[in-house]
């Protein structure tokens, strides 16, 4: 069974201190893995596909890597509109992605 | 504008009542997923279907039942078998291109017994 464990389950940042969230999962086959960002009371925007180990995708300040293991997702001198809840998505042969708990990111001005 | 749209964005259900949520899409996805979101926990699938009059369960399908008759649509019934049905439900789709296979979801529906 896919698994996909994200960490650490919460975060609280300074305005401008860069930080990682990680993802590892265990599955058989990866089709992609992906990230997505929720606001509160709102369905998950999507963010980046990853599809193979050594791939990177960036936007604005966000930069998502991929090992064969694990992601990451690097907010890079972040801004209080970064704050959210971040969830990690993974895909193999089946349709259907199976998600982490996700990690809530608090930015603080 | 495309996107998915689900209705109502709350819902309140009394005890024993059968409820459905409404999700359409315009995006020309052929697959559609339902999710359900508890705090604390990740998205977990209920339904989804990749085609229309075809649907399979999910990891979560029991008190839940749904249908396929319209690409576009993909409605919901939470049924009074639903022991827990408090919780925030996502609708979603994507394409089943095997170069894009993300999933783009809606806004959600709330659901709450009273």
């Amino acid at each position: 069974e896919d698994q996909v464990t994200q960490s650490p389950e919460a975060l609280r940042l300074q305005e401008g201190e860069s930080s990682s969230l990680n993802c590892s999962y265990t599955v058989s086959g990866l089709r992609g893995l992906f990230w997505y960002r929720q606001d509160p009371g709102k369905g998950p925007e999507f963010l980046f596909t990853l599809y193979s180990a050594g791939e990177e995708k960036e936007k604005e300040r966000l930069k998502a890597t991929l090992t064969k293991k694990e992601s990451f997702l690097h907010i890079t001198a972040p801004k209080p509109e970064d704050s959210a809840t971040y969830l990690c998505a993974v895909q193999a042969i089946s349709p259907k992605l199976s998600f982490g708990a996700g990690t809530t990111v608090t930015v603080r001005a | 504008d495309g996107g998915i749209t689900q209705s109502p964005k709350y819902l309140f259900r009394k005890e024993g009542q059968n409820v459905t949520l409404s999700c359409e899409q315009n995006l020309n996805h052929d697959a559609m997923y339902w999710y359900r979101q508890d705090p604390g926990q990740g998205l977990r699938l209920i339904y989804y279907s990749q085609i229309v009059n075809d649907f399979q369960k999910g990891d979560i399908a029991e008190g839940y039942s749904v249908s396929r008759e319209k690409k576009e649509s993909f409605p919901l019934t939470v049924t009074s078998a639903q022991k827990n049905p408090t919780a925030f439900y996502l609708c979603a789709s994507s394409p089943r291109d095997r170069g894009r296979p993300e999933a783009f979801f809606g806004q959600g529906t709330r659901l709450t017994v009273v």
